[in-house]
């Protein structure tokens, strides 16, 4: 099974408008951390935001935010007010405690539009 | 800026060679992690070394090797090459080992074999 996927390869959105990327994971690990990335063309991995299992408050980050349902075991990045630097590739990652590294999805394409 | 560094940033080299990719972690940072992207395969988690020993391996193949320093930079080498090892080379690295430790990555070495 997948640990990660990521349903919406591209998605376009008018500029100032938010907009949500869906992630959804598959762990036993009671442990685990989930990240989202940012990779834009010119093929650098930006870090944007974490959430620890355990975490009570869903995790923000100025624009970014996440919505964690654990029970459904979904992390969605939402970014408000997008800005035409927001178009990049992004991924969802998880990092299990036994597992030692990150897993990754095969990401969604964002492309806002003035 | 990460403060992850990797050189070179570029690499173009012919089948059968062999090349070194060069980490230096943030600093701070014990753990450091190498990945390779591609476009067929995605984000693939080649192997993990903390503080000096390795810790967890992925899809990393025979022809590739590494090994971290005991100033903690990390060298990733891929020898035979072939048309198929193109691809963006990432290394990472984190504070520690647990799944809360943010993974931060550096620009990336593009591997080019022809």
């Amino acid at each position: 099974a997948q640990k990660i996927t990521q349903t919406q390869p591209g998605m376009f959105v008018q500029e100032k408008e938010a907009v949500t990327l869906d992630c959804t994971y598959d762990t036993s690990d009671p442990s685990y951390g989930l990240f989202w990335y940012k990779q834009p063309s010119s093929g650098e991995m930006i870090f944007l935001i974490y959430q620890g299992s355990y975490d009570q408050q869903n995790a923000t980050e100025g624009r970014y935010s996440l919505n964690f349902q654990k029970a459904r075991k979904s992390a969605n990045l939402v970014i408000s007010a997008s800005q035409l630097g927001d178009s990049a590739m992004y991924f969802c990652a998880i990092n299990e405690q036994g597992a030692q590294k990150l897993v990754f999805g095969q990401g969604t394409r964002l492309t806002i539009n003035p | 800026d990460s403060g992850v560094t990797q050189t070179p940033k570029h690499l173009i080299t012919a089948t059968g060679q062999r090349v070194t990719l060069r980490c230096s972690p943030r600093s701070g940072d014990l753990s450091v992690y190498w990945y390779q992207q591609s476009l067929d395969q995605g984000l693939q988690f080649l192997i993990q070394y903390y503080n000096g020993e390795e810790r967890a391996k992925g899809n990393i193949l025979e022809r590739f090797s590494a090994q971290q320093f005991p100033d903690l930079h990390s060298e990733l080498n891929l020898s035979s090459l072939e048309l198929g090892d193109s691809a963006l080379y990432f290394c990472a690295s984190s504070v520690g080992v647990t799944s809360g430790n943010t993974i931060y990555f550096g620009e990336g070495s593009w591997l080019t074999v022809v």
